[in-house]
């Protein structure tokens, strides 16, 4: 089974500064999707980026961008211009490409953001 | 558009108790999933569903059985509750693409004692 990794239970951030979350799997498929989820004291999950592996291209959006390393097996969020409504719980998640309903979790990591 | 929706929002049970989660989406995704969210971990998949009728199990399947009479609801069912079972419990759904997103629902906080 694919497992995945986030080696930082917390972190924290000053208002405006950038921040970068990590992340690592374990998979023997080639072809597969890796997902930041963001979860806020609601419980809400919710997507806030998405990257396909056979895309060398890093995906951005507004101000969350990845650092994907195929080959090192890695996948890091980075938020920037942090702003106090991104604290929460962050989730690394995989997702092969042959089975569309099994993700696999990493357990997490507690952003906060000061002031 | 209601999107995933999760009734209760919040159960007690006692140990040996059962009863069931309900889910519903109305975005006619053929794709559902039931999640438990632990303490210090991830979200572990316990059953999914590729369709009316099509189950099968995730990664923690024991204790809890699911079925899919229609496209819309995937109701989790635990038969005889555990203190284990003390969880988050997020009900999920998705597109048949490949690239399609998963939509998540609110959760259910259920603690068995």
């Amino acid at each position: 089974a694919q497992t995945v990794t986030q080696s930082q239970p917390e972190m924290s951030v000053q208002e405006a500064e950038t921040v970068t979350l990590s992340c690592t799997y374990d998979t023997s498929e080639s072809d597969y999707y890796l997902f930041w989820y963001k979860q806020p004291p609601s419980r809400q999950m919710i997507l806030v980026i998405r990257q396909e592996a056979y895309k060398q291209q890093n995906a951005t959006e507004n101000r969350f961008s990845v650092n994907f390393q195929k080959a090192a097996k890695s996948f890091s969020l980075k938020i920037s211009d942090s702003q106090l409504g991104d604290a929460a719980m962050y989730f690394c998640a995989y997702r092969s490409s042959y089975n569309f309903n099994k993700f696999y979790f990493g357990s997490g990591t507690k952003l906060n953001v000061k002031p | 558009n209601a999107g995933v929706t999760q009734t209760p929002k919040f159960q007690v049970l006692k140990t040996g108790q059962s009863m069931t989660l309900q889910c519903a989406q109305d975005m006619n995704h053929e794709y559902m999933s039931w999640y438990r969210q632990d303490p210090g971990m991830g979200l572990r998949l316990i059953h999914y569903s590729v369709g009316a009728g099509i189950t099968d199990q995730g990664e923690v399947p024991n204790g809890y059985n699911v079925s899919r009479s229609t496209t819309e609801d995937f109701p989790l069912r635990l038969l005889s509750a555990a203190p284990s079972q003390t969880s988050v419990y997020f009900c999920a759904s998705k597109g048949p693409h490949s690239t399609d997103t998963q939509y998540f629902g609110p959760g259910t906080r259920l603690t068995v004692l």
